[in-house]
């Protein structure tokens, strides 16, 4: 069974400050799927990213960053000089290519983390 | 931004009511899903369509039923609801099973 977990509930950091949101994950599927939602206080659900698991190269977008270690079974995220309109809940999830129904469909089932509530103070 | 709304936004209702919610997509994905996201229990999958006519039932279907009669439409009906069904729901679309979701803006429903 798949499983994400984030370890911190909140965060709460002051305006600048580089901080890190940690997601692990279980998987028994050698080909999987890993990703970071965002849903600001206004509620909707944002796509961020989504990584391969055959591809660990770490990406950069901006003032965003991910860390993917398969070693470990990680999927971190790194906003640097963090900035107000980043506080919201950040989720982590994974998808499985290898999930099926009963019809053969791959349908991805998406697990998500509890998430992690961010609050950047001015 | 994925074209996708969802209609009601908000819908207030009384216990023993159907109530039909409404999701349409305008990017032509072949999978659909429904979420209902509560406090302490994250997002969680409902139902889920991969091709008109093809539904399945996600982790929590009871209580709950869809339709999918269109690629663009995916109906999500509470066919008697409850107050444990006060909740805010999210469709979403994808191209493949098992590549991102992208999310309607939710519908905020509550039942009294």
């Amino acid at each position: 069974a798949q499983k994400v977990t984030q370890a911190q509930t909140e965060i709460s950091v002051v305006e600048k400050e580089d901080v890190t949101l940690d997601c692990v994950y279980e998987t028994r599927d050698t080909t999987y799927y890993l990703f970071w939602y965002k849903q600001p206080p206004s509620g909707e659900l944002v796509f961020l990213i989504r990584r391969n698991s055959f591809d660990e190269q770490n990406e950069i977008s901006g003032r965003y960053s991910w860390n993917f270690q398969k070693s470990t079974s990680s999927f971190n995220f790194t906003i640097t000089a963090s900035q107000v309109v980043d506080s919201a809940v950040y989720f982590c999830a994974l998808s499985e290519e290898g999930g099926m129904n009963a019809g053969g469909t791959s349908y991805g089932k998406l697990t998500f983390g509890q998430g992690t509530i961010l609050t950047v103070h001015p | 931004d994925a074209g996708i709304t969802q209609s009601p936004r908000h819908k207030v209702t009384e216990t023993g009511t159907p109530v039909t919610l409404r999701c349409h997509q305008t990017e032509n994905h072949r999978y659909m899903y429904w979420y209902r996201q509560d406090p302490g229990h994250g997002l969680r999958l409902i139902h889920y369509s991969y091709g008109v006519k093809d539904t399945d039932k996600g982790e929590v279907s009871d209580g709950y039923s869809v339709s999918r009669s269109k690629t663009e439409d995916f109906l999500l009906t509470l066919e008697s609801a409850t107050s444990s069904q006060t909740s805010v729901y999210f469709c979403a679309i994808s191209q493949r099973g098992y590549y991102e979701q992208y999310f309607g803006p939710g519908t905020r429903l509550t039942v009294t």
